[in-house]
């Protein structure tokens, strides 16, 4: 079974400070990988994700996130965090089980706080 | 305007009043799928639906049906609700196949369900 962890629960940086987040799974097949951002009150939005390529993907608002396959990793980054980027941020992993379905699954979440 | 909508957003009920909470979108997406959020647990996922009547369980399937006879909706049914699913519920489509969109999914606004 797939399952993927998130050991940072609250961070609270400084705005214009460096954000990184971990994010680790557990499978050995093929993953596509996500994170994905949910600010105060509202549902989830794709911030990035990864399928095959430049292990370095980049996505909205200044994140990236780096896939390191022998660490079984997806790290998220934000070279300068903003007050607007206080969210959870949650980590997720899509892999094909055997019988061919799409199963997701979903990290417990990091919050991220930014004080101004 | 491609969106994923569900009702009600809002349900306080009594135990073992059968509900229906429904999802629907406008997107053609193959894939459905519905997810609870709890605190310190993070999103997982209750059931998913890869094609028309074609489902599948999740990691917390237990107390849940759901249904796919059409595309765009795919309900979910609590028979007999208790306590212990008390929780934010996200209904949740992408699609599988082929495109730079592939498995990026599209969430709802959310169903806030209380049970007493």
């Amino acid at each position: 079974a797939q399952s993927v962890s998130q050991h940072n629960h609250h961070v609270i940086l400084s705005e214009a400070a460096s954000l990184e987040l971990g994010c680790n799974y557990s499978y050995g097949g093929t993953v596509n990988l996500f994170w994905y951002v949910q600010y105060p009150g509202q549902h989830l939005q794709l911030l990035l994700k990864y399928f095959s390529g430049d292990p370095l993907v980049k996505g909205i608002k200044g994140f990236e996130a780096e896939f390191i396959k022998s660490k079984f990793s997806f790290n998220l980054r934000k070279p300068s965090v903003q007050w607007s980027d206080t969210a959870e941020y949650f980590c997720a992993v899509n892999a094909a089980d055997s019988g061919g379905y799409q199963k997701v699954t979903f990290g417990t979440g990091t919050k991220l706080q930014v004080i101004p | 305007e491609a969106q994923v909508t569900q009702n009600p957003r809002y349900l306080i009920t009594v135990t073992g009043k059968k509900l229906t909470v429904t999802c629907s979108q406008n997107m053609n997406h193959e894939y459905m799928s519905w997810y609870r959020q709890d605190p310190g647990l993070g999103l997982r996922q209750i059931y998913y639906s890869m094609n028309v009547e074609v489902t599948d369980k999740g990691d917390v399937p237990e107390g849940y049906k759901v249904s796919r006879k059409e595309k765009r909706n795919f309900p979910l049914i609590l028979e007999s609700p208790s306590p212990n699913q008390t929780s934010l519920y996200f209904c949740a489509s992408s699609t599988p196949t082929g495109t730079s969109d592939s498995y990026s999914q599209y969430f709802g606004p959310g169903t806030r369900l209380t049970v007493l």
